[in-house]
């Protein structure tokens, strides 16, 4: 059974920073693009960026490049999602999520809040 | 751009409900339906335009190509009121994922 455990989220002040963490267990993680989706409260979601299985590769939604960045280390099977520059609109539920043809399996999400 | 209508659908439990997705090009890639409830992720329900997630009902099914995607949920369950979106991904790299809007199923 796939298992994406999110963390990292939390209260942070505009022009911050926070750094999102995903632990995968359940397959075989280094053979898996995977990618962020984020929810901001009341809405619906929105793709944020993608990575390439090996990491070697990668892909940002236009609203955060420049400012987001996203890695993984397949010895932890672990994803990341560094943010930096953080506004109030980045307020949102962030999910991680397995990304195949077979479509997405997710995370249960974590919380970021940007506000003074 | 994936656009879905109706924004909000008011059925009662066993009725039959009927959700449209449909692309602002032809959707070369793949085609998803994903449920949610509040307070939880979105749950797969279907990819590749009709084939169901593992675990799903068969009440659930899915159809159509190009522009124009339907999710029809055959006889409706009171588990089945929720929001549901369609999602698209290209087959190759990079995955250029977008979703619309959502569809919020209510219980009249």
């Amino acid at each position: 059974e796939v298992q994406l455990l999110e963390s990292g989220g939390g209260l942070v002040q505009p022009g911050g920073s926070l750094r999102l963490s995903c632990g995968a267990s359940g397959f075989t993680f280094s053979t898996y693009a995977m990618t962020w989706v984020r929810q901001a409260p009341g809405k619906g979601l929105e793709w944020v960026s993608s990575i390439g299985s090996s990491g070697g590769s990668t892909y940002y939604a236009d609203s955060v490049r420049g400012r987001f960045t996203i890695s993984r280390d397949n010895s932890k099977d672990t994803l990341y999602l560094q943010m930096n520059s953080l506004r109030a609109e980045d307020t949102a539920v962030y999910y991680c999520a397995k990304d195949s043809l077979q479509g997405l399996d997710w995370g249960q999400g974590t919380l970021v809040t940007v506000s003074s | 751009v994936l656009t879905q209508s109706p924004a909000t659908l008011s059925l009662s439990p066993g009725e039959r409900a009927t959700l449209s997705c449909r692309a602002s090009q032809s959707v070369t890639g793949f085609l998803a339906w994903y449920q949610q409830k509040p307070g939880q992720s979105p749950r797969l329900l279907i990819y590749d335009a009709s084939n169901r997630a593992t675990g799903i009902p068969a009440r659930f099914s899915g159809s159509g190509s190009g522009t124009d995607f339907t999710l029809t949920i055959s006889h409706l369950e009171p588990e089945d009121f929720a929001v549901y979106y369609c999602q698209k991904r290209s087959r190759n790299w990079p995955p250029s994922i977008t979703f619309g809007q959502g569809t919020r199923l209510e219980i009249k």
